[in-house]
């Protein structure tokens, strides 16, 4: 089993519409949890930290929960702009290990 | 504030020749240094990490080899390149191990 798992995707979904992604993570000492996104050809850049009470910025949700060893990220009213590949990132043991990524794309 | 370069943006390289991307970062002092790969439509793999000067861990053996000679200053190297080491080359920085990395823009590197 891999330490970290995302669906690749690729999610279609119509602008203005709500949608969740999940990503498992395999080690129950995993530490810490973030979410980044990628744009096509560009560098990942930090969306969001996740933590152990779930938080929230603007349209983006992300929770954790750690007996089912997954977090969440849910984005309401999405935008044209949010498409692009989301990866979910684990902290373990000062290893960090990045997911493959889930693709979003936005419909108009 | 910190900000993190890498260069070439782009580069084409033969079989067999050698290699070496730099990557640099301003506003810190020691950061936790990384080098990573991403192959098409692949994720992104942890190559070389660093804590300090001199201070290099590797995470796969491959024919690349990493430094860094300055404290904000990161080379990844190669003597002789394989076709397979085309790809999307990133260089990150961070405060502490558990901490968030941030990407510079990237290197992609094809060879031929």
């Amino acid at each position: 089993r891999k330490e970290v798992e995302q669906d690749p995707g690729p999610f279609n979904v119509p602008e203005g519409a709500t949608v969740a992604f999940n990503c498992t993570y395999s080690n129950s000492a995993s530490q810490s949890f973030f979410w980044y996104r990628q744009d096509c050809r560009k560098e990942p850049k930090l969306l969001m930290s996740v933590y152990s009470s779930g938080n929230e910025d603007g349209r983006f949700t992300a929770q954790l929960n750690r007996a089912s060893q997954y977090i969440s990220l849910l984005i309401r009213d999405s935008k044209l702009s949010d498409s692009a590949t989301y990866l979910c990132v684990v902290n373990r043991d000062d290893k960090i290990i990045f997911g493959k990524g889930t693709r979003l794309h936005i419909l108009p | 504030s910190q900000t993190i370069h890498q260069w070439p943006a782009t580069l084409v390289q033969p079989v067999g020749s050698p290699l070496s991307l730099e990557c640099t970062v301003e506003g810190t002092s020691n950061p936790n240094l990384y080098w990573y790969r991403q192959a098409a439509g692949r994720g992104l793999q942890l190559l070389f990490y660093s804590v300090g000067i001199g201070q290099i861990s590797s995470e796969v053996p491959q024919n690349l080899s990493a430094s860094r000679p300055q404290d904000r200053q990161f080379i990844l190297s190669s003597k002789k390149l394989l076709l397979s080491d085309s790809g999307f080359y990133l260089c990150a920085w961070s405060v502490g191990t558990q901490d968030t990395q941030y990407f510079g823009p990237g290197t992609r590197l094809t060879v031929l």
